[in-house]
């Protein structure tokens, strides 16, 4: 299995913020990384396919970048609906795999 | 605007089966572009592929589950099922239903259910 780190595994930041949270795989897999944003009771909503694709009806200030096996997203100035807890998770083989989450709070 | 709805009970005896079914709208489980799939997170945890399957039948399972579980689809109903046996209480969770593209550029858990707790306990 592909195992998906990401690094903070919380983080405070402020509204109007630049924030980039990364994602490592352990092996490397091209560019099948996606970017999810969970609210709490809610489900995941896709942000990022394919490392740097913005899925439709996604804030132009979420980018993507990385490929093998380094990833990062960035929110380029955070607004207050942005604080959530965000997933990498990878399409290069299966089992799929998630990375264990972000926690984005508010400073 | 393609919607998921999981459906089930609740409540699950330790060493029965769970079983859920996800009812789509808005879009069609016999679509040869997708995948049709299982999603787990147990109370203040991350996620777990459980497993997903094709219009055809094939299907693709977590190996940490495989054991266990069961995915169908019902192209009739536009439903897709879960079935999950010898629960036990690690096996408490929201269950999501979701889909996943099969192209290359859409290889992504695009759609999602509301998410079903399920609570295995006596």
């Amino acid at each position: 299995d592909i195992q998906m780190t990401q690094s903070p595994s919380s983080l405070s930041a402020s509204v109007g913020d630049r924030v980039t949270i990364t994602c490592r795989a352990s092996q490397s897999m091209s560019s099948y990384l996606n970017w999810y944003q969970q609210k709490p009771g809610k489900a995941p909503k896709l942000l990022i396919y394919a490392a740097s694709s913005l899925q439709s009806g996604v804030p132009s200030r979420f980018s993507g970048s990385g490929s093998g096996t380094d990833f990062t997203l960035t929110i380029s100035s955070l607004q207050p609906e942005d604080f959530a807890t965000y997933y990498c998770q990878q399409s290069f083989s299966t089992p799929h795999t998630f990375g264990q989450g972000t926690k984005l709070e508010i400073k | 605007q393609v919607q998921l709805q999981e459906s089930g009970p609740g409540l699950v005896q330790p060493s029965e089966t769970l079983s859920l079914t996800c009812t789509v709208s808005g879009g069609s489980v016999s679509s040869g572009s997708y995948y049709w799939s299982w999603i787990r997170q147990p109370p203040g945890k991350g996620l777990e592929w459980i497993g997903y399957i094709y219009h055809s039948g094939s299907t693709n399972y977590n190996p940490s589950l495989k054991s266990r579980v069961t995915i169908s689809v019902d192209t009739s109903k536009n439903q897709f099922s879960l079935k999950l046996s010898s629960v036990t209480a690690a096996d408490t969770a929201v269950y999501y239903c979701a889909r996943y593209g099969t192209s290359r550029g859409s290889l992504a858990f695009d759609y999602w259910g509301q998410g079903t707790l399920v609570t295995v306990s006596s």
